[in-house]
């Protein structure tokens, strides 16, 4: 039962242009959402997040949206650049079964192209 | 993310023994998350603790493996009896609350031979 889902396993990007990356969740229970970049043979770091109650937030470079009818969010990186090549996971947090669960995607590897 | 702590980065087991992880949050943090990375897979929820609870252990097998999270001292993960199947990338997460940001460890590759 995978509760957030990220259909696209890889994305490349020429250097300068936006890389949109998308994430599908299930669980109408999730209200907190997150975006962390992955290096290999590295822990994952965090890169933004939003609450259900927003529906876009921004940090320099990265904006993340979310569409709660759809149950879908993405992460736009304007512009892209070489060293923003490696694995995204969008994370999803709700009251789910009375806990708080952070369920993560499978991730989308994402290379920029120089 | 360098604030948790994770050793040791690198762990090599024989089939049958015993596995050891630490995990030391961020000051502060008094909510730790476990979770399992096997090659070219995403990051599978293991267990979630507070201090000295198991809040939610519904991604770890019933068997072999367990995890505390005492008043002093890290956060332990610990695999029993480990078997080839058991060879991953472990991270823990620390954060202060239900839903803020949780920072991750720089993880611990488990290798059983």
């Amino acid at each position: 039962d995978q509760q957030v889902k990220q259909n696209s396993p890889s994305l490349s990007v020429q250097e300068g242009r936006i890389s949109i990356l998308n994430c599908d969740y299930t669980n109408s229970m999730f209200d907190y959402f997150l975006w962390y970049k992955k290096y290999p043979a590295e822990g994952p770091t965090f890169l933004i997040s939003i609450s259900s109650i927003k529906d876009k937030n921004e940090d320099g470079r990265f904006t993340v949206f979310l569409n709660k009818s759809a149950k879908h969010l993405s992460l736009h990186i304007v512009p892209s650049q070489p060293g923003d090549s490696a694995v995204y996971f969008c994370a999803a947090s709700g009251d789910t079964s009375g806990t708080y669960k952070y369920i993560f995607g499978t991730g989308t590897r994402l290379k920029v192209l120089a | 993310n360098a604030g948790v702590m994770q050793n040791p980065r690198h762990l090599v087991r024989r089939r049958g023994q015993e596995a050891r992880l630490r995990c030391s949050p961020m000051k502060g943090h008094s909510h730790v998350y476990w979770y399992r990375q096997l090659p070219e897979e995403g990051l599978k929820f293991m267990v979630y603790l507070q201090k000295e609870n198991i809040i939610d252990e519904s991604g770890m097998p019933k068997e072999r493996f367990s995890a505390e999270f005492p008043k002093e001292g890290p956060s332990i993960l610990r695999i029993q009896q480990v078997v080839r199947g058991d060879s991953a990338a472990y991270f823990c997460a620390s954060l202060m609350g239900v839903n803020t940001e949780a920072f991750f460890g720089q993880g611990t590759r488990l290798t059983v031979v």
